[in-house]
């Protein structure tokens, strides 16, 4: 692996479903995030985390959950699906969010709620 | 609060110069990126200032007025690849990035 991967790569979900997103990074980045990319609006965060262990709230955590077992994954989670969480969805690292630190994306999930 | 604007879309011609402005407003400020992200791919960064000026980097070129809550991204001698839409971000006071909603640049032959 090099740098971050996502998985699925796109995924059509009925509403009301359970979904995960996967998110990996070999980077060995502290600070990962969570983003959704709607048209005509600038990304936005949904949850991130500093470092393992720890997770804090976005500009747009509702109906979301993250987890962060470890520094390499940071999994999201749809517990109960809607339509407007069709969007597409991208994670980030960066080496610390102690500083100006470049973020780095992964190649993004198109999800799809019906 | 804050606010990031940034036009919705520019068209430039091929080996031409093209100059994307970005105008913010906030209360805490830790620098400015910019990104280039292609249709369905993610974001890659281009850019960083956090100080008053012009930075060069090949191509590209960054400007940040930090007093006048300004910056652009020039291109220069553009390329067909360089079709794109370009994200800018300011870094807040708790270094989270705020992101503009990007211009779609568009290259003509």
């Amino acid at each position: 692996i090099a740098g971050i991967t996502q998985a699925p790569t796109s995924q059509i979900l009925a509403a009301g479903r359970r979904m995960t997103l996967r998110c990996t990074q070999d980077m060995r980045h502290n600070a990962m995030y969570w983003y959704r990319q709607d048209l005509g609006l600038g990304l936005r965060l949904i949850h991130y985390s500093n470092t393992a262990g720890t997770t804090g709230k976005g500009e747009v955590p509702d109906g979301y959950s993250v987890s962060r077992a470890n520094t390499d994954d940071f999994p999201l989670t749809l517990a109960s699906a809607v339509p407007s969480q069709t969007s597409v969805y991208f994670c980030a690292s960066s080496d610390s969010n102690l500083g100006a630190d470049t973020q780095y994306f992964g190649p993004g999930t198109r999800l799809t709620v019906l | 609060g804050q606010n990031i604007d940034q036009p919705t879309e520019m068209t430039a011609t091929e080996g031409a110069i093209v100059q994307i402005n970005c105008t913010y407003q906030t209360s805490g400020f830790n620098g400015l990126f910019w990104y280039q992200q292609h249709a369905g791919e993610a974001p890659t960064f281009l850019s960083y200032n956090v100080l008053d000026g012009l930075e060069e980097k090949g191509r590209f070129s960054s400007f940040l007025s930090r007093s006048k809550g300004y910056s652009y991204l020039l291109l220069k001698e553009l390329q067909m690849k360089d079709s794109a839409s370009y994200l800018c971000a300011l870094m807040d006071s708790n270094y989270q990035l705020i992101w503009g909603a990007g211009t779609k640049l568009i290259i003509k032959p």
